[in-house]
């Protein structure tokens, strides 16, 4: 099956920093990612959408500002954290899919990585 | 908007026995994608089985059986001859095609020997 590399795996970061995680597509071109919030125990929230070359889209009180998401290129979604205080700590998953016509327009998950924000 | 209900927080069975995970979703649209993903204690999410709403036909893979009821909007997954690695958090998701997947709140099944 089709492998989505997410990384880093873990991060510990002071209040106040910015974190970079990076989610990539390893054997096909992934059109749209998708990024996803799971605290303890809970379900997998849906943060926002990337299409390649466009600007992603977020939901509903999720501050656009704060969770920067790049998707420059076919193979690479990135979510940047900016300015983590403590309850921006987190699991957070990426999925990605790829364009229909190439047979790999199921959703593949990253393996998440869990932000812990001191 | 969808929504995907999850009504058992918890679960357990003892192993070799056949448990059965309810889930219920609503939707508006006639095409649609039906899914039970696995989330094991590493968190990496695993695909268990996946049913497409056009399909009349039950999907099935392995121990893992579903009851899809498209006019009752119900989607349960069976687990026949439950093994220790089946336990797990067990989450119902839907999409339309090329949309993010909306999950339900999840049920953690525990298998006991």
């Amino acid at each position: 099956g089709a492998v989505v590399s997410q990384h880093p795996s873990r991060v510990i970061c002071k209040s106040g920093t910015s974190v970079k995680i990076e989610c990539r597509s390893l054997d096909f071109q992934a059109t749209t990612m998708f990024w996803y919030r799971q605290f303890p125990k809970q379900s997998l929230m849906l943060m926002a959408t990337s299409n390649e070359g466009s600007k992603a889209t977020y939901e509903q009180g999720v501050e656009k500002d704060k969770f920067l998401i790049n998707h420059a290129s076919l193979t690479l979604s990135t979510l940047t954290v900016t300015s983590a205080h403590p309850e921006d700590s987190s699991f957070y998953i990426c999925s990605a899919r790829g364009a229909p016509e190439t047979g790999r327009e199921k959703l593949f998950f990253g393996s998440g990585t869990q932000l812990s924000v001191l | 908007a969808q929504t995907v209900t999850q009504s058992q927080p918890e679960m357990s069975v003892q192993e070799a026995e056949t448990v059965t995970l309810s889930c219920t979703y609503d939707t508006s649209e006639n095409n649609y994608y039906l899914f039970w993903y696995k989330q094991p204690p590493s968190r990496q999410m695993i695909l268990v089985i996946r049913q497409e709403a056009y399909k009349q036909q039950n999907a099935t893979e392995n121990r893992f059986s579903v009851n899809f009821q498209k006019a009752a909007k119900s989607f349960s997954l069976k687990i026949s001859d439950s093994q220790l690695g089946d336990t797990a958090m067990y989450f119902c998701a839907f999409n339309e095609a090329g949309t993010a997947l909306i999950f339900g709140k999840g049920t953690t099944l525990s298998v006991s020997s």
